[in-house]
């Protein structure tokens, strides 16, 4: 299985100070179709997982241009560019290439 | 607006079974694949099962395989996960998600509000 690794997993941010989370995989995630399925998701407390970012770096409808992916091959990055007081929850990574499909461990985003 | 309504949680001793439903609305069920993943208490996000727009391909977590089923009823807009032989590690909210026309590889886009599946004697 693709083992997704998260860091860090916890991350305390200033609101409008900017925040990162870093993944990495332990394959490449380029596809035999020559995409990369990195995925990213945000989980509000108390609420169902949402996913903000597919494909490495694409926004989903209604995700705040705040938010953008970036990376390739086995490292990626989700960065929010000023943190905001819905941000808080935690974050997790996802691949898609390769089944079974796995998710990191996820990065817990609070307030400071 | 896409609705995913699950159902069929609930507490169930080991060796038992129990079979989760999600009602899907608010989009052409039979063209898009269907996903079930779970999350332990205070853990993190597990894919247990997915499943293609037609039924006819069925995926499995190496936890799961053998002892969990995903199927469809596309007449009825309604994913289904047969859970036999439960463990005390299957307890957890039960996810159902909804993927694309062609899997899951961008990840779900659209998530029900979960299942609570609890495992003990």
């Amino acid at each position: 299985d693709v083992v997704m690794t998260q860091s860090p997993l916890s991350l305390s941010v200033t609101l409008g100070q900017p925040a990162s989370i870093s993944c990495r995989s332990s394959q490449s995630l380029v596809h035999s179709d020559g995409n990369t399925y990195l995925n990213w998701f945000q989980q509000r407390p108390g609420q169902s997982p949402r996913r903000l970012i597919y494909r490495v770096s694409n926004r989903d409808s209604g995700v705040p241009d705040r938010f953008s992916g970036s990376g390739s091959g086995t490292d990626f990055t989700l960065k929010i560019s000023r943190v905001e007081a819905e941000d808080v929850g935690v974050y997790y990574c996802m691949q898609g290439t390769q089944w079974p499909y796995t998710f990191g461990q996820g990065t817990k985003l609070e307030l400071k | 607006e896409v609705q995913l309504l699950e159902s069929g949680g609930g507490l169930e001793q080991p060796g038992g079974s129990l079979r989760l439903s999600c009602a899907a609305s608010g989009f052409t069920f039979s063209n898009y694949a269907m996903s079930w993943v779970r999350q332990a208490p205070g853990k993190g996000l597990e894919w247990v099962s997915a499943i293609s727009y037609s039924g006819a391909t069925t995926h499995y977590a190496d936890s799961v395989q053998g002892r969990f089923t995903v199927s469809r009823d596309n007449s009825k807009n309604t994913l289904y996960l047969q859970m036999s032989n439960l463990r005390a590690e299957d307890t957890a909210v039960y996810y159902c998600a909804r993927g694309d026309t062609l899997g899951h590889r961008k990840g779900p886009d659209y998530w029900g509000q979960g299942t609570l599946v609890i495992v003990s004697s």
